[in-house]
């Protein structure tokens, strides 16, 4: 069991370019999560997958946001057109099921800075 | 909506010493799990301790408990024996266990001073 892995660790891109970041859930967890976390702050709550569905979405992942996870492992989050407001971290945990939806494992997640 | 307050933004303690950081939350939920997460610097947040709303007793992880007032929709972390590696920003969150929405606080800085 490696934990959670995202890719990569680290981000700088210009402003109005399109990013993708990976997330390699625990394996045989069935739900994934994302979340951003802005500098000085808690994290927020984006997405959340069981399996392959994408169960639930925040008001915060506005249409630029996308995130997809076909086959129920890894998952992919793009923004794409960024804006320096995107600037944050972007967290993703993974949890081995509904009933056990509070054991929540984070992952280092991705440092995005958008210039 | 469910808000999650931590009213410390930085707090300090020595090695060894004991520390408690605060947290409210408001809910009209009666079915949630609280916790409290630790994100070291530069690393992953780890879960350090959770607590389920029908329970009253408070929960205890080694040197961490907590002291959950649930009318008083309180939360609070108490860290003894104080270690240098306990250092981090430390988070409180909400779960409701309907939906599975996760809030967290904006974080309380610990630093332990040797």
């Amino acid at each position: 069991d490696t934990g959670v892995s995202q890719d990569p660790r680290h981000k700088i891109t210009k402003r109005g370019q399109n990013v993708t970041f990976r997330c390699d859930p625990i394996s045989e967890h069935n739900r994934l999560y994302w979340y951003r976390q802005t500098l000085g702050q808690g994290p927020e709550f984006l997405t959340y997958f069981q399996n392959e569905a994408q169960l639930e979405k925040s008001r915060l992942l506005s249409d630029r946001f996308s995130a997809e996870r076909p086959k129920g492992s890894f998952s992919t989050l793009e923004i794409q057109r960024t804006e320096q407001g995107d600037s944050a971290m972007y967290l993703c945990a993974s949890s081995p099921g509904p009933l056990r939806s509070y054991e929540q494992y984070f992952g280092p997640g991705t440092r995005l800075t958008v210039t | 909506a469910q808000t999650v307050t931590q009213s410390q933004p930085e707090m300090s303690v020595q090695e060894a010493e004991t520390v408690t950081l605060s947290c409210t939350y408001d809910t009209s939920e009666s079915n949630y799990y609280l916790f409290w997460y630790k994100q070291p610097p530069s690393r992953q947040m780890i879960l350090v301790i959770r607590q389920e709303a029908y329970k009253q007793q408070n929960a205890t992880e080694n040197r961490f408990s907590v002291n959950f007032q649930k009318a008083a929709k309180s939360f609070s972390l108490k860290i003894s024996d104080s270690q240098l590696g306990d250092t981090a920003m430390y988070f409180c969150a909400f779960m409701n266990r309907n939906n599975n929405d996760m809030r967290f606080g904006a974080g309380t800085r610990l630093t332990v001073k040797p």
